[in-house]
């Protein structure tokens, strides 16, 4: 059972490089979103998608573009990475509805110098 | 003000010991409320749901409360292996989901 996956798990990067965060589920999950996670700060909602097609903000969405083609792909796009932008990034599935498990991927430790 | 408010850590308590952690929310159209625990370095699972009418699963007693938009997460006869953070979290009014910082728990032997 794959669930949700992140690739890469780390990841260094130079200031003003780009990359692309990749996350995939197998749950046939409608909403999937994107968190960083900061010493203090908890989870913090940067995009998310409740469908093929529909993307919106979240609490901090500077500086990450995300799409969503299909339904099982959630890429988080970093355009011109800041050293702000230092942390550990999660990707979260869901089925719409009340009381909905949120199932994880494994995260992402970015570093950007 | 933020959305998910939670008590600051650390609770440091004795094997045995109850411990509660409190949680306030503010959006008044949130509709599902879910207490999730992250271990060290890893991904957040899902503790339990927390339902209007109150909901206990073996150990763990969760509460909410609408009218003061407040949601508390009761742990009895703590164990070793209950040390990790606790995360508030509230969904609905715009599927958005939106976690509180998180209250770290260390069970002492």
């Amino acid at each position: 059972n794959a669930g949700v996956t992140q690739t890469p798990k780390f990841q260094v990067l130079k200031t003003g490089q780009s990359m692309t965060l990749q996350c995939a589920q197998d749950m046939n999950h409608e909403y999937m979103s994107w968190y960083r996670q900061d010493p203090g700060m908890g989870l913090r909602l940067i995009h998310y998608s409740v469908g093929a097609g529909i993307t919106d903000q979240g609490e901090v969405p500077n500086g990450y573009n995300v799409s969503r083609s299909t339904t099982e792909d959630f890429p988080l796009r970093l355009l011109s990475a800041a050293p702000s932008q230092t942390s550990v990034y999660f990707c979260a599935s869901s089925s719409l509805g009340a009381n909905t498990e949120a199932f994880f991927g494994q995260g992402t430790r970015l570093t950007v110098v | 003000r933020k959305e998910v408010e939670q008590d600051p850590g650390p609770f440091n308590v004795p094997e045995g010991a109850t411990v509660a952690f409190n949680c306030t929310y503010s959006n008044s159209a949130s509709q599902s409320f879910f207490w999730y625990r992250q271990d060290c370095r890893k991904e957040p699972k899902l503790l339990m749901s927390v339902y209007s009418s109150g909901n206990e699963d073996g150990r763990f007693t969760a509460q909410l409360n609408r009218a003061s938009q407040y949601i508390s997460l009761l742990i009895r006869d703590s164990k070793l292996s209950d040390s990790a953070t606790y995360l508030c979290v509230v969904s609905g009014g715009g599927f958005k989901t939106i976690f509180g910082a998180g209250t770290r728990l260390f069970v002492k032997a």
